[in-house]
């Protein structure tokens, strides 16, 4: 047992360029979670997968985000048309099946957006 | 829409102090209550889970209760020492997704 994984650590990009993060959960959890955590607040839930299933978004996920989990393993998050204001850390979480929706957390990808 | 509140938003204290740190849900209908520390720039770690059968929990010098009716949540921290420096979580499962406050910014002094 690895832990979360999320790639990369840190980036960097010019408003308006899209951007990519990759999230590999523990391996047999099949629910996974995005949040976004802005500086001096707590994390904000973005979007959950059950599988490969999208069962849930947030409205603050707008049209310019999108996530995907393909065969329910890894899940993507891309960013369209990069703002300053989607400057955060956004974090991937997983939890195994079963009644306790025990949540496991990675250690998140910081987004700049100059 | 569920929101949570957790008193004091910061708090310092001198090392071998017990700390208490509370938490609070406009919603009472709480499935599970997990309770979380963030180390700057880091990801969440996860210290306790309060099942929904659950009152109490307790790991080492941690111990965290879930008073459902009231909607109310306590963290205690016995013997505080400087590596307990972090901000603690308490957001409350429902619906598929976890509702944070702002946390409880935590300061251990040696």
């Amino acid at each position: 047992d690895t832990g979360v994984s999320q790639d990369p650590r840190h980036k960097i990009t010019k408003r308006g360029q899209n951007v990519t993060f990759r999230c590999d959960p523990i391996s047999e959890h099949n629910r996974l979670y995005w949040y976004r955590q802005t500086l001096g607040q707590g994390p904000e839930f973005l979007t959950y997968f059950q599988n490969e299933a999208q069962l849930e978004k947030s409205r603050l996920l707008s049209d310019r985000f999108s996530a995907e989990r393909p065969k329910g393993s890894f899940s993507t998050l891309e960013i369209q048309r990069t703002e300053q204001g989607d400057s955060a850390m956004y974090l991937c979480a997983s939890s195994p099946s079963g009644p306790s929706y025990e949540q496991y957390f990675g250690p998140g990808t910081r987004l700049t957006v100059t | 829409k569920q929101e949570v509140t957790q008193i004091p938003a910061a708090l310092s204290v001198p090392e071998g102090e017990n700390l208490v740190l509370n938490c609070s849900f406009t919603d009472s209908a709480i499935y599970n209550l997990q309770w979380f520390r963030q180390d700057p720039g880091k990801g969440l770690t996860s210290l306790l889970l309060i099942q929904s059968s659950q009152r109490e929990q307790t790991s080492g010098r941690l111990n965290a209760s879930l008073d459902k009716s009231s909607g109310r949540s306590t963290l205690y921290i016995a013997a505080s020492q400087p590596g307990d420096s972090a901000t603690y979580f308490c957001p409350g499962h429902g619906n598929n997704r976890l509702a944070f406050g702002k946390g409880n910014q935590v300061v251990v002094i040696p």
